[in-house]
């Protein structure tokens, strides 16, 4: 069935530092990659997102890049603050499709340390 | 304008009984969705609104779990009876498209 993989479960880096988390998808129909921040008690919060017709996108300290013959796609925080500590989900959706529901991965506990 | 909405925030029940949980979408919004985060693993889809129909429930784990959207507006999502394995914080989601999803602050329901 479709499923993502998320890597690593947990990463703790210094402030400043670059963090980088990896997700694989299965569904080859997957067309629209969401990133969801949720903080301690919070809702999940979207953060940044990519479609399958673009290979990159950037959000001031946020990347994300896609690679759809790999099935992967990774998101990338620079210059790393304490307030990004945080839980990270990716997920994968076909918006074509008649529900366009998300496949999650299995989240990234950030930790940055000041 | 006001986001997804959640009630209650946290739910403890004894196994065998009712618990309903109660989502108000972003005003607007035709696609509701529920989602279940259980025991720290993956988010996981448990079934799609549009409007007040039911467009997708693949997800949902038996029939102990009964979600409705009358009207087309708020939805509720009934698990009676509950069981341990019901633990775990269910979250509502809304959208204008089935791309841009907005969610709630989940309900984190403790079954004992």
């Amino acid at each position: 069935g479709e499923n993502v993989e998320q890597h690593p479960s947990t990463l703790s880096v210094q402030e400043g530092d670059s963090a980088v988390i990896k997700c694989t998808y299965s569904d080859s129909a997957s067309n629209y990659f969401p990133w969801y921040k949720q903080e301690l008690g919070k809702r999940p919060q979207l953060i940044i997102d990519i479609r399958s017709n673009v290979g990159e996108k950037k959000d001031q300290r946020i990347a994300v890049t896609l690679n759809k013959t790999a099935k992967h796609f990774s998101l990338h925080i620079t210059e790393t603050q304490p307030e990004d500590s945080a839980v990270y989900f990716c997920a994968a959706s076909n918006i074509l499709s008649n529900t366009g529901k998300l496949i999650f991965g299995q989240g990234t506990t950030l930790q940055v340390k000041p | 304008e006001a986001g997804v909405t959640q009630f209650p925030s946290h739910s403890v029940i004894e196994k065998g009984q009712t618990v309903t949980l109660r989502c108000d979408p972003i005003s607007g919004h035709d696609n509701l969705y529920w989602y279940r985060r259980v025991m720290g693993k993956e988010i996981k889809f448990l079934l799609h609104f549009v409007k007040e129909s039911k467009q997708d429930e693949s997800g949902m784990p038996n029939n102990r779990f009964l979600a409705e959207r009358t009207g087309g507006t708020y939805s509720t999502l009934k698990v009676q009876p509950a069981e341990l394995e019901d633990s775990g914080v269910y979250f509502c989601a809304s959208s204008p498209d089935r791309v841009l999803t907005f969610f709630g602050q989940g309900t984190r329901l403790t079954v004992v």
